[in-house]
């Protein structure tokens, strides 16, 4: 039972440009969210978070955008640069549970 | 601080063989998880411990997969007897509080390959 779904295994921009990843869950008790990013023979490695009390949260060149009513989340990416190619996990999890439930990744390529 | 620490780096191993898949926590940390790393599924959680105490295993597939964490410095995922579809990055994770509110530490994971 995937709870957290990213629909896209793949991106592609270019280097200047916007990326959005999108992802969508299922569980409506899911309170916290957040975005990882892994790089090949590495693990995940935390990236933004987002709580269900906002909508939006931006750390530098990333925000995350929370849609509760849609159950969707967006991770913005600009300007993409050529390092942020990687994958991007989206996760989420409930706050009186102490489990993380990721999706199954969005592999990003940004061309120079 | 050296991070989470998984070993081996690489398994492989033929069916019906026992694999053991080790990992050290960062110090401090009071949670663990292990997740494994698939094309179809990406991230699924199998277990996590709190306290080293398994809290949740609903997400380990079948009763050939057992895990332990007889302290807070140590943990093992067992596998017995492997087949060729446990074929999959194993992770590691470890966070100082409870998931939701601190985010997890991934190791470098175990590639495992059952031949």
């Amino acid at each position: 039972d995937q709870q957290v779904k990213q629909n896209s295994p793949s991106l592609s921009v270019q280097e200047g440009r916007i990326s959005i990843l999108n992802c969508d869950y299922t569980n409506s008790m899911f309170d916290y969210f957040l975005w990882y990013k892994k790089y090949p023979a590495e693990g995940p490695t935390f990236l933004i978070s987002i709580s269900s009390i906002k909508d939006k949260n931006e750390d530098g060149r990333f925000t995350v955008f929370l849609n509760k009513s849609a159950k969707h989340l967006s991770l913005h990416i600009v300007p993409s640069q050529p390092g942020d190619s990687a994958v991007y996990f989206c996760a989420a999890g409930d706050y009186n549970n102490n489990d993380m439930r990721f999706g199954a990744g969005t592999r990003l390529t940004v061309k120079p | 601080d050296a991070g989470v620490i998984q070993s081996p780096r690489h398994e492989v191993t033929e069916m019906g063989q026992e694999v053991t898949l080790r990992c050290k926590p960062i110090s401090g940390h009071n949670s663990l998880f292990w997740y494994r790393q698939t094309m179809m599924r990406g991230l699924e959680l199998l277990i996590y411990f709190n306290n080293n105490v398994p809290i949740d295993d609903s997400g380990m597939p079948e009763d050939r997969f057992s895990a332990k964490m007889p302290n807070a410095s140590f943990s093992t995922l067992k596998i017995q007897p492997s087949e060729p579809r446990d074929s999959a990055v194993y992770f590691c994770a470890s966070s100082p509080d409870r998931a939701i509110k601190s985010p997890l530490h991934f190791g470098n994971g175990t590639r495992l390959t059952v031949t």
